[in-house]
């Protein structure tokens, strides 16, 4: 079945440093690819998203791109602040453009920013 | 995005009795909604994908006569855990479905039974 597989946390850096979150993924078809982040004691945000190969999702410094002949979509950010302290959550989702479509999430990612 | 309400965010209840939570689309016609379990430090558990006017799907394991899904209008859907227990103490969270696969998540609600 299709699944999503994230590196192990939790990923402590110093400010300003580099990130990379590793995200893989196994589906049937041609899945849609999304980072979502939750903040202590929030809800999960849509951080980005991509919908075919080759795109790059961005959104407040992070980038992923979808790689198709990785199956991978790994988070990265240049310069990490200690704001993006969170959990971050790659998920999938394979039922093509409609709004209906299940998504099937990783294991989470907990990041902590030391200043 | 769509905006995504929970009520009760917490909750503590006794074994046997049964808690309804609500999640409401506050900006955003939902015909699709979808309920999860976390559990702590763990990914989310889709448990059933509910649609307005019609009856939810549950995903394999989920137990439908013991969290009751109700997808009344486009707004609102309620989930009721029945004769709760312990072993259903959770953190549980909706969804909207937007265009394009994306989802809109409420705050969740933490139920903790006593």
């Amino acid at each position: 079945g299709d699944s999503v597989t994230q590196m192990e946390g939790p990923v402590t850096l110093s400010e300003e440093a580099f990130l990379t979150i590793n995200c893989t993924y196994t589906a049937t078809g041609y899945p849609s690819l999304f980072w979502y982040v939750q903040y202590p004691g929030e809800g999960l945000q849509l951080l980005l998203k991509a919908t075919k190969a080759d795109d790059k999702g961005s959104n407040k410094g992070f980038e992923a791109t979808y790689r198709k002949e990785t199956t991978s979509f790994h988070l990265e950010k240049g310069s990490v602040q200690v704001s993006d302290s969170a959990v971050y959550f790659c998920a999938l989702s394979t039922d093509g453009s409609s709004n209906t479509g299940k998504l099937i999430f990783g294991q989470g990612t907990t990041l902590q920013v030391k200043p | 995005g769509a905006v995504v309400s929970q009520h009760p965010s917490w909750v503590i209840c006794k074994s046997g009795t049964s808690v309804k939570i609500e999640c409401r689309s506050l900006d955003f016609q939902a015909t699709t909604m979808f309920w999860y379990r976390q559990f702590p430090k763990q990914s989310l558990m889709l448990m059933a994908t509910s649609n307005e006017g019609s009856k939810a799907t549950y995903e394999q394991g989920v137990e439908k006569d013991k969290f009751l899904i109700n997808h009344a209008s486009l707004t609102l859907s309620t989930l009721t855990v029945t004769s709760a227990h312990p072993e259903d103490s959770s953190f549980y969270i909706c969804s909207v479905g937007g265009h394009y696969n994306e989802q809109f998540f409420g705050p969740g609600t933490r139920l903790t039974v006593l």
